[in-house]
């Protein structure tokens, strides 16, 4: 079955830092590849998405470009801020798909 | 406008307990989702409707767990004889038409049986 990986937590930057969290995927097929982020006290909330190969999904300047030769999805950010503190989750629905499938998530904090 | 709403947020009940999660979902919906949360993992799909009906409901893990939808909005997640293994977070999410768009999450129910 479909299966995502993504990097353990947690990770703790400084402010201003580079961020990576890397996700990996297995699927037969071409799904689309998802981020969600989680903040404190809050709900699941789409960060960017990409639904086909080479298509780079970017929010709030966070960007990941979907690689189907490597099956990967890996997030970056250039300049974090301590608001970027979460739980990011990477995740994939299969093209006639319905469901997400998540991976184990990446807890992010980071210090001013 | 309104996001997913989820009642209650937190459900603290007895072994062997009969429980009820609600979702309303975002006006016009039509398809919605729950999954479930247990602590420092991802979230794992449990049924999926598309208006009243239940299009996939292969990710309930036995049959005390049954949902409803019968309008076509607000659904019911149900969980008979309730067991302490059942605590985690349940959330329900909605999304326009289908899974490959954008999935609106509620702030899910905690559910914690002792």
């Amino acid at each position: 079955g479909d299966s995502v990986t993504q990097m353990e937590g947690p990770v703790t930057l400084s402010e201003e830092a580079f961020l990576t969290i890397n996700c990996t995927y297995t699927a037969t097929g071409y799904p689309s590849l998802f981020w969600y982020v989680q903040y404190p006290g809050e709900g699941l909330q789409l960060l960017l998405k990409a639904t086909k190969a080479d298509d780079k999904g970017s929010n709030k300047g966070f960007e990941a470009t979907y690689r189907k030769e490597t099956t990967s999805f890996h997030l970056e950010k250039g300049s974090v801020q301590v608001s970027d503190s979460a739980v990011y989750f990477c995740a994939l629905v299969q093209a006639a798909g319905n469901k997400l499938t998540f991976g184990g998530g990446t807890r992010v904090l980071v210090k001013p | 406008g309104a996001g997913v709403s989820q009642t209650p947020s937190n459900k603290v009940t007895e072994k062997g307990k009969y429980v009820e999660l609600r979702c309303d979902p975002i006006s016009g919906h039509t398809a919605l989702y729950w999954y479930r949360q247990s602590l420092g993992q991802g979230p794992e799909f449990l049924i999926y409707f598309q208006g009243t009906g239940a299009a996939d409901d292969s990710g309930l893990p036995n049959d005390r767990f049954f949902a409803v939808r019968p309008e076509g909005s607000v659904s019911t997640l149900k969980i008979q004889r309730t067991e302490r293994g059942d605590s985690a977070v349940y959330l329900c999410a909605s999304s326009f038409q289908g899974a490959r768009e954008t999935q609106y999450f509620g702030p899910g129910t905690r559910l914690l049986v002792l």
